[in-house]
């Protein structure tokens, strides 16, 4: 069965102080792996496409990678506005229309 | 920005009674999903539909239904809602030849539902 596991589940970081989120998937064969943010009573927002291993996207303060068993969400000197929950995903097994396997989510507080 | 818009935003209702809960996208969008998202569980999917009239179960599909007569409509009915399904509800829709393959979905803002 396919497996998104995303820690810590809560973080809380002072106002400029980067760290990383951490996602480990377990999956035959990987057709991609996604992040979203999710703001508090909001839809999850997509962020970014991994395909292989290696590879690294930008977007602002985030940085995402991909290993061959797990994602990092790397945020450089965050502001209180990156608070959110991020969350990481897979295409279901089978891949075809049935969608996405999402993980918990990283709570994360950015303190001014 | 995708233009989603569930309806109602926010509903209680008692145990029993059947309830309907609406998406319409703008977008023309091909695929379309209902989630449901509760504390301590990821986003489940309820039921999809990959086009007019064609649609499939999700992980957690027991007591809901699914109905797209439009493009730009998917209803999701609860034809006797129980306190198991007090939830937010999301809806999503994805695009294009690839549709979720590409990874982006997108969401609406959500629908609270209180089973009392």
């Amino acid at each position: 069965e396919d497996q998104v596991t995303q820690s810590p589940e809560a973080l809380r970081l002072q106002e400029g102080e980067s760290s990383s989120l951490n996602c480990s998937y377990t999956v035959s064969g990987l057709r991609g792996l996604f992040w979203y943010r999710q703001d508090p009573g909001k839809g999850p927002e997509f962020l970014f496409t991994l395909y292989s291993a290696g590879e690294e996207k930008e977007k602002e303060r985030l940085k995402a990678t991909l290993t061959k068993k797990e994602s990092f969400l790397h945020i450089t000197a965050p502001k209180p506005e990156d608070s959110a929950t991020y969350l990481c995903v897979i295409p279901t097994t089978g891949g075809g229309a049935d969608g996405l396997t999402f993980g918990k989510g990283t709570h994360l507080i950015i303190q001014p | 920005d995708a233009g989603i818009t569930q309806s109602p935003r926010h509903k209680v209702t008692e145990t029993g009674t059947p309830v309907t809960l609406r998406c319409h996208q703008t977008e023309n969008h091909r695929y379309m999903y209902w989630y449901r998202q509760d504390p301590g569980h990821g986003l489940r999917l309820i039921h999809y539909s990959y086009g007019v009239k064609d649609t499939d179960k999700g992980e957690v599909s027991d007591g809901y239904s699914v109905s797209r007569s439009k493009t730009e409509d998917f209803l999701l009915t609860l034809e006797s809602a129980t306190s198991s399904q007090t939830s937010v509800y999301f809806c999503a829709t994805a695009g294009g030849l690839a549709g979720p393959s590409t990874g982006e979905l997108f969401f609406g803002e959500g629908s609270r539902l209180t089973v009392l």
